[in-house]
């Protein structure tokens, strides 16, 4: 599995744009990025999955470069609700391969101000 | 439905007890998942199942005993808990041929006393 790294925290204010890195230099041919939002005591949620290029849905937006050894997930005008913990997931979806359990880094804890 | 149900929501157990967690879901998902969550830890995968198999087990301890007796149900089974085993357990599914879309239930707060 690739190894990912995010920043630990970050702080942003309510209606802004929030961008948050991940880097992932080992990633395989197959991988998929995958990104999953997770509230204090709840389950993470899927919140969007891309390949290359950019991948947009109504939740966030998935910006991936053409070495994809990084990937950027923004959010848009961003509100309180929005705190949480967001963790980058590497690994090989759709490859027929079966299920497989996911490997969870350490996250980045995003707080929104007012 | 895209609903993955956990109960109870709660439960406090005696290191001797016995008792069960349960997970249902109705996607038609056939890969389910156990992970196991400390306070500000990330979720740690404990069992996957897939086609209501077991094919993965992280190298659990045996007080943990999961079961999957059909295609929506997900059971774990403890028994002698220590007090290090208290955490929020969480259940997942997804289809087995996109194992990185999950979708997680609320999870069971457990307290091992």
């Amino acid at each position: 599995l690739a190894k990912t790294t995010q920043p630990i925290s970050m702080d942003s204010y309510e209606g802004q744009e929030v961008n948050i890195t991940c880097s992932h230099n080992n990633i395989a041919t197959n991988d998929y990025i995958t990104w999953y939002q997770q509230f204090p005591s709840q389950g993470p949620r899927f919140i969007i999955q891309g390949y290359k290029t950019k991948v947009t849905n109504e939740v966030a937006s998935l910006f991936i470069p053409a070495d994809r050894k990084s990937s950027t997930l923004s959010l848009p005008r961003v509100s309180l609700s929005d705190t949480a913990v967001y963790y980058c997931l590497v690994g090989g979806a759709y490859s027929g391969g079966g299920a497989d359990g996911l490997t969870f880094g350490k996250g980045t804890h995003l707080i929104i101000q007012p | 439905d895209t609903e993955v149900t956990q109960t109870p929501k709660h439960l406090v157990m005696g290191m001797t007890n016995k008792k069960s967690l349960k997970c249902e879901q109705h996607m038609g998902h056939r890969a389910m998942y156990w992970y196991k969550q400390k306070a500000k830890k990330p979720p740690e995968l404990m069992f996957v199942y897939s086609y209501e198999k077991l094919s993965i087990n992280e190298s659990v301890p045996s007080r943990f005993s999961p079961e999957c007796p059909n295609s929506s149900l997900l059971n774990l089974h403890l028994h002698a808990l220590q007090p290090e085993d208290s955490a929020l357990y969480l259940c997942a599914s997804s289809p087995p041929w996109a194992p990185y879309e999950q979708y997680f239930g609320p999870g069971t707060r457990l307290t091992v006393t």
